[in-house]
């Protein structure tokens, strides 16, 4: 079975400062790896996604992941944050090996970027 | 935007009744996926449908059912309504049966709240 943990319910960081939002994950094959951000009465939407290749991806809005196989680990990062960064962020994970069994998300981490 | 359409936004409603929620897939997307976003619950995966047809199922509660339609517009009903079933209701599309690399696409949600 696949799954997903975002260990941190609530991130706070200084605007300006970095940013790091963490995600492990359990899959028995390999993973496809997903980050989506909600805003405040919005729909999730994508950020980027990690299939193959490069370990380091990058993504929307100045956001990039780490994937790193040996921890399990696809941690969300951004080098400056911004206020307007503020959201609840997820990470998902599909088994590539899985068949048909959709993404799972984490249940979210809450960003908190203070002025 | 998403390109993801869902109505209505909000829907208020009594324990015991029985409503229905829709959604358009974006243009050219052939999968729908049904989710359910609850403080306590977090995302949950209810049900997908890829081009017409049953894909995959989550927990999602037999109270609840879903079709989709020629036109790929989806449907999902719940019925005998509980103060728990109060949550907000994401539809997302994707083009492919759900089991590749491509990122799904969040509709703005139906605020579903059972008095």
């Amino acid at each position: 079975a696949q799954s997903v943990a975002q260990p941190e319910d609530q991130v706070n960081v200084a605007e300006g400062n970095p940013l790091t939002v963490k995600c492990t994950y359990s899959v028995s094959g390999n993973p496809y790896l997903f980050w989506y951000v909600q805003y405040p009465n919005r729909g999730l939407q994508f950020l980027l996604k990690y299939i193959t290749g490069d370990n380091l991806v990058k993504g929307s809005y100045g956001f990039e992941a780490e994937f790193n196989k040996s921890q399990t680990s696809f941690h969300l990062k951004k080098p400056s944050a911004l206020v307007s960064d503020s959201a609840l962020y997820f990470c998902a994970v599909r088994d590539l090996n899985s068949g048909n069994t959709p993404l799972v998300f984490g249940k979210g981490t809450r960003l908190s970027v203070i002025a | 935007d998403s390109g993801v359409t869902q109505t209505p936004k909000h829907l208020i409603t009594a324990t015991g009744q029985r409503v229905t929620l829709r959604c358009s897939p974006r243009s050219g997307d052939l999968s729908v996926y049904w989710y359910q976003q609850s403080l306590d619950q977090g995302l949950q995966f209810l049900i997908q449908y890829y081009n017409g047809e049953e894909r995959a199922k989550g927990n999602i509660l037999e109270r609840f059912s879903a079709q989709q339609f020629p036109d790929l517009h989806s449907e999902l009903n719940l019925s005998s309504l509980e103060l728990g079933d109060s949550a907000l209701y994401f539809c997302a599309s994707s083009v492919g049966r759900g089991t590749g690399v491509g990122e799904q696409y969040f509709g703005p949600g139906t605020r579903l709240t059972v008095t």
